[in-house]
């Protein structure tokens, strides 16, 4: 069974400073490991999509990284702003075709 | 409007009640899913469904059914809403099997 997680599970950080998000996963047979944001009483927006042949992938302030082979992936916010407050969460495929989730990391950028 | 779109967006009901919580997406997508996000819990997977007329049970299946005579929607139906089923509910669809997933904006329900 795929388990996702996310550590830290909260993070406050001034503004200006890069935010750097951690995701493990026990197994590193995936397709894909994706990236969402969710907004206080929202739904998951996704950030970006990083493929399993991919070792990164850029959206603007976001870089995201996958390793397979460690069962890594991390997600780099650069010069973060306050709006960058929300929590991300990081899912992968398994092999019931649902996504099996982290908990997220809560972040909070302080003006 | 494009993309997936859910209603109600809140919703309380009483206990015991039939409860239909809507989900129609505009891109054709072939996959749809229904999680339900809890504190503790995370999200968990409800019932998803590949093509039209045809579904399938995720984790948290009982108490719940669905349907898709359409591509475009994919209802969920609380037959006898209970209070362990006050959560937020997520409708998501994928255009093929493992790509990405796009959310709706949740269903906020509360039984009481």
């Amino acid at each position: 069974k795929q388990e996702v997680t996310q550590i830290p599970a909260a993070l406050s950080v001034p503004e200006g400073e890069n935010l750097v998000l951690n995701c493990s996963f026990t197994d590193s047979a995936i397709y894909n490991l994706q990236w969402f944001r969710q907004d206080p009483g929202k739904g998951l927006t996704s950030l970006l999509l990083i493929q399993s042949s991919q070792r990164e992938q850029t959206s603007g302030r976001l870089n995201a990284s996958l390793d397979k082979s460690s069962g890594r992936s991390t997600l780099y916010i650069a010069a973060s702003q306050p709006g960058d407050s929300a929590t991300y969460l990081c899912a992968v495929p398994a092999n019931d075709y649902k996504l099996s989730f982290g908990a997220g990391t809560t972040v909070t950028v302080r003006a | 409007d494009a993309g997936i779109t859910q209603s109600p967006r809140y919703k309380i009901t009483e206990t015991g009640r039939q409860v239909t919580l809507m989900c129609h997406q505009t891109w054709s997508h072939s996959y749809m899913f229904w999680y339900r996000q809890d504190l503790g819990h995370g999200l968990r997977l409800i019932y998803y469904s590949a093509a039209a007329d045809i579904t399938d049970k995720g984790e948290v299946p009982d108490g719940y059914v669905v349907s898709r005579s359409k591509t475009e929607n994919f209802p969920l139906t609380l037959e006898s809403a209970t209070r362990s089923q006050t959560s937020v509910y997520f409708c998501a669809s994928e255009s093929r099997s493992n790509t990405e997933a796009f959310f709706g904006q949740g269903t906020r329900l509360t039984v009481v």
